[in-house]
């Protein structure tokens, strides 16, 4: 069965920094392309950014509110994806969902809220 | 930045077809996703590659891609089909992915 467990968000004040985890498992992770996905409270879903897997060069994409800020990474070893966080404003609180694959997200975590705020 | 744009709600009666529309730019080169999400639920994939259907998916979804529009579709709409609809697509570089801004789905 394959899962997705987010975990790392909480409440953090504006210019603050945050970093999230997406523990996997039920698949080869090594071999999947994954995303990162929010969703502001009552809003419709916001793609933050992916990695490709390692073997078709690890690269990342970052949607333009966040480039320069996220940083997404990956530990193959641990089947464990990375949400780096920095620079966090109050736009950014939502709860933040990690999902497999390259364009169909199969699968996706139950997410992990983060609250920017004062 | 690129947009897809979707109509906000769409309401239907129980047995009635439901179409939920979603316009973008690089559609006619680039591939249409779309996933439902149930209220305080994470998104489902129903349809991939613009008319293409995952396993377990019921085959009143169906989906379709024409110039700068693709369409999901679901006939025969049920009660347990109310959700929040939403079409995915990158921009024409393939690098930039967006969300249309979802489509709430009414069925009573």
């Amino acid at each position: 069965e394959v899962q997705l467990v987010e975990s790392g968000g909480g409440l953090v004040k504006p210019g603050g920094s945050l970093r999230l985890s997406c523990a996997t498992s039920g698949f080869t992770f090594s071999n999947a392309w994954m995303n990162w996905v929010r969703q502001a409270p009552g809003k419709g879903l916001e793609w933050v950014g992916r990695i490709k897997s390692k073997t078709e060069g690890g690269t990342t994409d970052y949607a333009a509110p966040v480039k320069g800020r996220f940083t997404i990474s990956r530990d193959d070893s641990k089947n464990t994806l990375y949400l780096q966080m920095n620079d966090l404003k109050t736009e950014d609180t939502a709860v933040y969902y990690c999902s497999t694959g390259g364009a169909a997200h199969d699968y996706w975590g139950q997410g992990t809220l983060v609250t920017v705020s004062s | 930045s690129y947009e897809l744009t979707q109509p906000p709600s769409v309401s239907v009666s129980p047995g009635q077809t439901a179409r939920i529309t979603c316009s973008g730019d690089a559609l006619p080169k680039k591939y249409a996703y779309w996933y439902q999400q149930k209220s305080g639920q994470a998104p489902v994939l129903v349809i991939y590659e613009d008319s293409k259907r995952p396993s377990g998916i019921p085959e009143r979804f169906s989906g379709s891609s024409s110039g700068t529009m693709a369409t999901l579709t679901i006939s025969g709409a049920q009660v347990e089909d109310e959700a929040d609809y939403y079409c995915y697509s990158p921009d024409s570089s393939g690098n930039q992915w967006v969300f249309g801004g979802g489509t709430k789905l009414t069925v009573l």
